[in-house]
């Protein structure tokens, strides 16, 4: 079946430190979103990507997607407490498949 | 308030016990989902209806029962519980645009189910 492959599984920044997230599909994706979960929380949508090579900013937040739609990256400029959470990555085939998810990154802040 | 709201958020029981969550969503969306987050957070689909009809079953032990009494309604129903069933449940929505399914999650805030 379809994997999703997310790197790394925690990373620990000092605040003001870049952060990035990678995500690797074993197959072509359709699409790719984002989605970040504060602890205790749900998981919350924060973008998708659809072309291939696209790339699209948040903020301090900047998104990739890969040419060959198999691979996608979530790089936060300095960070900030308020980034504290786990970061998922979700690839869709296409048709009715359903959403599957990367394992996550937990995004850990020091002050 | 326009949501996607699960009720309990906690439920604890003991094993070989029968539970149901619910969920219902007001967003007016098509398709509903089940997913299961275990301890080291890794988020699993277990169904998928669209308007009442069932479109993704995940390999989920037939104790896992779904029910869709309206498209805006879409309940879990668990049979004879074991250790392993602890996790999160999360409920999620999305609309159907177009025929397409790529439409992003509206999540419930998720109910958590510890078996003892």
């Amino acid at each position: 079946g379809q994997q999703v492959m997310q790197i790394p599984q925690y990373q620990h920044v000092q605040e003001g430190e870049d952060f990035t997230t990678y995500c690797n599909s074993s197959t072509t994706l359709s699409n790719i979103q984002w989605y970040k979960q504060r602890p205790g929380g749900h998981p919350v949508f924060l973008i998708q990507l659809v072309k291939s090579g696209e790339v699209k900013k948040q903020k301090r937040l900047t998104f990739q997607f890969g040419e060959a739609k198999k691979n996608s990256s979530l790089h936060i400029t300095a960070t900030q407490t308020t980034d504290v959470g786990t970061y998922f990555c979700a690839g869709r085939r296409g048709g009715a498949d359903g959403l599957t998810f990367g394992k996550g990154t937990h995004l850990i802040i020091q002050p | 308030d326009t949501a996607v709201s699960q009720t309990p958020k906690y439920l604890v029981t003991q094993m070989g016990n029968d539970k149901s969550i619910k969920c219902e969503q007001n967003l007016g969306h098509d398709t509903m989902y089940w997913y299961k987050q275990d301890s080291k957070k890794f988020l699993k689909i277990m169904f998928s209806y669209n308007n009442k009809e069932l479109i993704i079953n995940e390999t989920v032990p037939n104790r896992f029962s779904p029910k869709s009494p309206d498209k805006a309604h879409l309940n879990l129903h668990i049979n004879s519980l074991e250790l392993g069933d602890s996790a999160v449940y999360f409920c999620a929505s999305s609309p159907r645009q177009g025929g397409s399914y790529n439409s992003p999650l509206h999540f419930g805030n998720g109910t958590r189910l510890t078996v003892t």
